[in-house]
């Protein structure tokens, strides 16, 4: 079964710098890759998402960026604001139908920025 | 309309007691899912129900874990025999089949904590 992997753990940034978070998958099948935000004592949600027939995708601030060869993806937050931190979780799914099938999470990143 | 919910939002129970988790979806959304979430770690698959029937219950970590979905709408997770290494908040998700956007709505979540 697939396979998640995301690094790092911890992200510690400065208000106003970038940050980069990497996931690595196992399954060449998974074709779909979200990302969930989840702030404290909060649900998971979901910011932004990228199906396998494209490379990047672009939301404001925040963008996602597939390797498919390389079985990663990753997500990248400019102009970091102090409610961008939160715990961040990647997944992959091979999708059936365009909407069915289910997500296996990363282990999550928690990301601090300071003003 | 209204979220995901699910009750209690809380629940301490003592080893060896049986518990059920209940889980109500956005109405209309055929598929559910059942993670797990350990104070700081990611999200732990236990099963996805597409329907009233569980495609896959991969994630279930014992025989002590089970669930069920009627109706296609409500879901219980009943753990019997609890271990305090059950203690963890156990998320509820659900999403929309059928459609081009593919996104799991999450609960609040429910905290077992086994004494």
């Amino acid at each position: 079964g697939e396979n998640v992997e995301q690094h790092p753990s911890t992200l510690s940034v400065q208000e106003g710098d970038s940050a980069v978070i990497k996931c690595t998958y196992s399954d060449s099948a998974s074709n779909y890759f979200p990302w969930y935000k989840q702030e404290l004592g909060k649900r998971p949600q979901l910011i932004i998402d990228i199906r396998s027939n494209v490379g990047e995708k672009k939301d404001q601030r925040i963008a996602v960026t597939l390797n498919k060869t390389a079985k990663h993806f990753s997500l990248h937050i400019t102009e970091t604001q102090p409610e961008d931190s939160a715990v961040y979780f990647c997944a992959a799914v091979v999708l059936y139908g365009g909407s069915q099938g289910n997500l296996i999470f990363g282990k999550g990143t928690k990301l601090s920025v300071k003003p | 309309g209204a979220g995901v919910s699910q009750s209690p939002s809380n629940k301490v129970t003592e080893k060896g007691k049986d518990v059920e988790l209940r889980c109500d979806p956005i109405s209309g959304h055929t598929a559910l899912y059942w993670y797990r979430q350990s104070l700081g770690q990611g999200l732990e698959f236990l099963i996805y129900f597409q329907g009233n029937s569980a495609p896959d219950k991969s994630g279930l970590p014992s025989d002590r874990f089970s669930a069920e979905r009627t109706g296609g709408s409500v879901s219980t997770l009943t753990i019997q025999r609890t271990q305090q290494e059950d203690s963890a908040v156990y998320l509820c998700a659900s999403s929309l089949v059928g459609t081009a956007r593919y996104e799991q709505y999450f609960g609040p979540g429910t905290r077992l904590t086994v004494t």
